[in-house]
């Protein structure tokens, strides 16, 4: 099956600094990439839709310039957490669906992220 | 926001089939049910989907009420392994899916007990 791969799989930083999350499609192409974050014992919640050459699109209360997402090739999307802080800390986990044609949505592992 | 209802916790004895109830009673004549299940600190893992038929594969079956307004997930002999948190989702046909992303509701804390 499709594998997505994600890098780094845990992360800690200090508060301020910013943090690069990956998102790589590793045997098929991803137009559309998705960004979830999860907070411990709660749902997966979307953050972003990135599309692979254009500006990604954020859902409500989800701050772009705060979390930066770059889709610059069709198997890779990177989200970037710019100073972060420790109320960012949460599981990242993104998704990208094959542009194949049949849009099925594949996910990766994960990332956790902690900020101290 | 999600388009089902799932109970919050199921508990399940390890070889026992396991079944799973999801409620989707405003789902649309073209959308597809779809299972994912999340076990701890991992990404979600597909398990079947289905339109009108029932679905078998190798993790699990799916069964769909004739009017489509409900379904049950059946793991036929749940293992310590399954442990996990079950989500039940809608989404539009392939095709018609855009950029709609999974909307993942709160799911089912599924344990599997020795």
């Amino acid at each position: 099956g499709a594998v997505v791969s994600q890098h780094p799989s845990r992360v800690i930083c200090k508060s301020g600094t910013s943090v690069k999350i990956e998102c790589r499609s590793l045997d098929f192409q991803a137009t559309t990439m998705f960004w979830y974050r999860q907070f411990p014992k709660q749902s997966l919640m979307l953050m972003a839709t990135s599309n692979e050459g254009s500006k990604a699109t954020y859902e409500q209360g989800v701050e772009k310039d705060k979390f930066l997402i770059n889709h610059a090739s069709l198997t890779l999307s990177t989200l970037t957490v710019a100073s972060a802080h420790p109320e960012d800390s949460s599981f990242y986990i993104c998704s990208a669906r094959d542009s194949s044609g049949g849009y099925e949505q594949y996910f990766g592992p994960g990332t956790r992220l902690t900020v101290t | 926001d999600a388009k089902t209802t799932q109970p919050p916790s199921m508990d399940c004895a390890e070889g026992r089939a396991a079944n799973l109830p999801c409620n989707h009673s405003t789902i649309s004549g073209n959308e597809y049910v779809y299972w994912y299940r999340q076990i701890h600190s991992q990404g979600p893992q597909y398990i079947i989907h289905g339109l009108k038929n029932n679905e078998t594969n190798e993790m699990a079956s799916l069964i769909i009420t004739e009017d489509r307004k409900s379904s049950t997930l059946i793991l036929p002999h749940a293992t310590l392994r399954d442990t996990a948190v079950y989500y039940c989702i809608v989404r539009p046909p392939y095709g018609d899916s855009g950029n709609t992303p999974l909307v993942f509701g709160k799911g089912t804390r599924l344990s599997v007990i020795a």
